[in-house]
């Protein structure tokens, strides 16, 4: 059973602080991670992916990948409230196959 | 980029009665979609995949008979809930892997009454 795991939080940050989410999978074959937010009632939408060990920014995220611990991580720098939402942790093999999603994390940024 | 479109996005209906969810890849062929389900406060959870021109591969636990899906061309997978009943009330997505990674629909917000 593959699984993904998150803190589910809520995590909560002031305005302006880096907010730093964590998650860790199961399945050692996985070889694609995704970073998702998900407003209430809405589609995830995709934030970030990384497919290499270290780290990849974009903007003000930053996704950190460590195959050996099987441990992904976003980092949200300059944390603003409209940041406030589920982040969901997905990783997937290679080829065709389904995501699987961790439970998510409930961040909340304090103006 | 890719885009799903997932119709309806909200729906009710009564006990018993089916509903079908159409999903559709726009600008991309889809071969193969993933549906989800969704409860409150919950992850998303796979529901089956869906494969075009064969039958779908439902994760355990899922009905078969009461989750028909039809994946009949590239561009197009649907999944019709039969005989619903109120606790089938939930937000069902479909997703599928363009070029640019994993895709998906708007969500369909299902409420059996």
């Amino acid at each position: 059973q593959k699984e993904v795991e998150q803190n589910s939080g809520p995590l909560s940050v002031p305005e302006g602080a880096i907010a730093s989410l964590n998650c860790t999978y199961s399945d050692r074959g996985s070889q694609s991670f995704f970073w998702y937010r998900q407003y209430s009632g809405k589609s995830p939408e995709l934030i970030m992916f990384i497919y290499s060990n270290g780290d990849k920014e974009d903007g003000r995220f930053t996704a950190q990948l460590n195959k050996a611990s099987q441990y992904v991580s976003l980092l949200i720098r300059d944390s603003q409230p409209s940041d406030s939402a589920t982040y969901l942790c997905a990783v997937s093999n290679s080829g065709n196959t389904p995501l699987v999603f961790g439970k998510g994390t409930r961040l909340s940024v304090i103006a | 980029g890719a885009v799903v479109s997932q119709h309806p996005s909200r729906v009710i209906c009564k006990s018993g009665t089916s509903v079908k969810i159409e999903c559709r890849s726009l600008d991309f062929q889809a071969t193969t979609m993933f549906w989800y389900r969704q409860f409150p406060k919950q992850s998303l959870m796979l529901m089956a995949t869906s494969n075009e021109g064969s039958k779908a591969t439902y994760e355990q636990g899922v009905e078969k008979d009461k989750f028909l899906i039809n994946h009949a061309s590239l561009t197009l997978s649907t999944l019709t809930v039969t005989s619903a009943h109120p606790e089938d009330s939930s937000f069902y997505i479909c997703s599928a892997r363009g070029n640019d990674g994993y895709t998906f629909g708007s969500g369909t917000r299902l409420t059996v009454v």
